[in-house]
Parts: structure tokens; sequence; C-alpha cells
């Protein structure tokens, strides 16, 4: 059976820093390109970053470029998203999804339950 | 960026309707498009992927169509488990982009 399951968020003050972690189980995690996007309750979807199942290859927007990293660690199979200089705006509920490559399209199979962000003073 | 424009916004169906969601990109994507269903407080659930190919245990009742810049998503005939908000999204090109969702709700 497939999980994922974010954790780490929570109440922030602005400039303040959290990371995420997203724990994976029940794929071949280390083959899976990872994103993270987010969601402002009752809004839409936004993506925010991306990596490879190397690691070596992570893409940002550019809402977020330069204040968050993404990284994995594959043995532990888990995804993080280190966020910085954190802004009001940044406030969501963050999910990780699992991106299966299916027949060779990108595609968002597997997803987390999110864990909400709030940046406030 | 590649702007995703969904219409329309809000939909109101009854269970048995057939309804159709549209999705245009500002440039072609090719078939580069995926559909999902967000049910309230629940993570999005893929639908349909490469603008037509259905998603692994998705009912068939889904189907899509579409390529380059305009693409569809039918509902054949809407079930109660249906009522709920659906997003296109762009895998052409990074920063992958979401349309602004379609809410769907019964009439």
């Amino acid at each position: 059976e497939v999980q994922v399951v974010e954790s780490g968020g929570g109440l922030v003050q602005p400039g303040g820093s959290l990371r995420l972690s997203c724990a994976a189980s029940g794929f071949s995690f280390s083959s899976f390109w990872m994103h993270w996007v987010r969601q402002v309750p009752g809004k839409g979807l936004v993506w925010v970053s991306r990596i490879n199942g190397d690691g070596n290859r992570p893409t940002y927007a550019d809402s977020v470029k330069g204040r968050f990293t993404i990284t994995r660690d594959n043995a532990k199979n888990t995804l993080y998203l280190q966020m910085n200089s954190l802004r009001a705006e940044d406030t969501a509920v963050y999910y990780c999804a699992g991106d299966a490559d299916t027949s060779g399209w990108s595609t968002f199979e597997y997803w987390g339950q999110g864990t909400l962000v709030t940046v406030s003073s | 960026d590649i702007q995703m424009t969904q219409s329309p916004s809000s939909l109101s169906a009854s269970v048995g309707d057939r309804v159709t969601i549209t999705c245009r990109a500002s440039q072609s994507i090719s078939r580069n498009l995926n559909w999902y269903r967000q049910k309230p407080g629940k993570a999005p659930n893929l639908l349909i992927y490469a603008a037509s190919s259905l998603q692994s245990g998705v009912p068939s009742r889904f189907s899509g169509s579409g390529s380059g810049t305009d693409f569809t998503l039918t509902i054949s005939s809407l079930q109660p488990e249906d009522f709920a908000t659906y997003y296109c999204q762009q895998s052409y090109k990074t920063p992958y982009t979401f349309g602004q969702g379609t809410k769907l709700e019964i009439k």
C-alpha cells in the first residue's frame, strides 16, 4: 500500500524558517521525481518545486526561488522542503506528490494529506 | 509561464447528468495535460493523464480529449462522489501550472 505522509507544518513568524518532511512508502521512491504543491485554503493548487530521483536536479517556482530548498534522502524514503525567509503569502497547505512518470508522462499520482504552514506574527 | 484557464469556474448539475469542463493553455503543450479531482479537505486525485489516458482505477465515466491548447474533461453520468473541484495541470514544462479549478455542485 502506498503511503505519503507530510509533517513539519505549523505557525511561524514572518522571516522565520520551517522544514517540511514527506515520508513515502509502498513505491520505488528513489525512482520517482517528487514535487511540492501548495494550496491556500479555499484556493487553487500551486506548484512549488520538484526534484529528480538522484536528488541532483531541483527546480523551483519563481515565488520561492532563493528561499526554499528541496532535498531528498533516498535511504530514508523521505523528501524535504527547507523554507527560509517565510512570508505571509507562503501560508498554505503543502502537499508532497510522487510523479509516477506514467508511460513517459509526468503524473502526480501519489499525494500526501498535506501539512498546514501558517506565517503570521 | 504557461497559463491554464478553466471554464466554467463553477457548475451546477444533477446525478446522472453529463458534464464537460474545458481547459485552455496559453501556448501549445502537446498532450502534456492532466486532470485531477479534489474532494473537500482531501488531496487531489489523478483522473486523466496525457490528455486522454484514464488513470488506473478511475471509473470509465471519466474521459479526456484535446491536444495543443484546448482540452476537455467529460463525466458521462455524474455520481454523488463526483461533486468536487476539478483541476487541469500542464506538465509540458516547469513551472508546472494548474487551472484555477472548476467547482461542481449539486443542483
